[in-house]
């Protein structure tokens, strides 16, 4: 059974940083390309950055390119976000995803919350 | 950037209906799109790919069609699980978007 389990989030003040983790379990980790998603409390989900495999490609969202900074280790099945400079625009539910060749994300977390507050 | 709209925002609806929604790209993504489901407090599902593949595991009452610009995501009878979220997303190009939804409640 593929399993992500997402940690790492909290509160952080604006202007600071976070690494969020997903470790995941039950599948082929190396061999898929991963997303993280995130939802703000009462809103819709936004696509946030995309690595591949290998991690040799990576994009981002318009909203965090430039601050976030999308990682995996295969040898450790985990994937990695690198989150800096955050506003309270970034609170938001942050999901790992795994992805169904290029179709869509077929595998979930159940989320990590960062609340960016002063 | 390609934008998703979806229509209705808001559907009240009751077992048994045939609920249709809509979901439109700002300019043609082919048929790169997939279909979600979300219920309160948990992650999305994704239910359809590549805008009318059904994801294993699935109910066969949930459909997709269209391409290009305009989709439908189609319920053919609505049973009391199905009441949750819906979200179409294309993956056509990035940064990848997703509609912004679909509420589908209890009439």
């Amino acid at each position: 059974e593929v399993q992500l389990v997402e940690s790492g989030g909290g509160v952080v003040q604006p202007g600071g940083s976070l690494r969020l983790s997903c470790a995941a379990s039950g599948f082929s980790f190396r061999h898929f390309t991963m997303h993280w998603v995130r939802q703000a409390p009462g809103k819709g989900l936004e696509w946030v950055s995309l690595i591949t495999w290998d991690a040799a490609t990576t994009y981002y969202g318009d909203s965090v390119k430039g601050r976030f900074t999308i990682s995996r280790d295969n040898s450790k099945n985990s994937l990695y976000l690198q989150m800096n400079s955050l506003t309270t625009e970034d609170t938001a539910l942050y999901y790992c995803a795994k992805d169904l060749y290029g179709n869509g994300f077929n595998s979930w977390g159940q989320g990590t919350l960062v609340t960016v507050s002063s | 950037d390609i934008q998703l709209t979806q229509s209705p925002s808001f559907l009240s609806a009751s077992i048994g209906d045939r609920v249709t929604v809509t979901c439109r790209a700002s300019q043609g993504i082919s048929s790169y799109l997939a279909w979600y489901q979300q219920k309160p407090g948990k992650a999305p599902k994704l239910l359809i790919y590549a805008a009318s593949t059904l994801q294993s595991g699935v109910p066969s009452r949930f459909s997709g069609s269209g391409s290009g610009t305009e989709f439908t995501l189609t319920i053919s009878s609505l049973q009391p699980e199905d009441f949750a979220t819906y979200y179409c997303q294309q993956l056509n190009s990035y940064p990848l978007t997703f509609g912004p939804g679909t509420k589908v409640d209890i009439k």
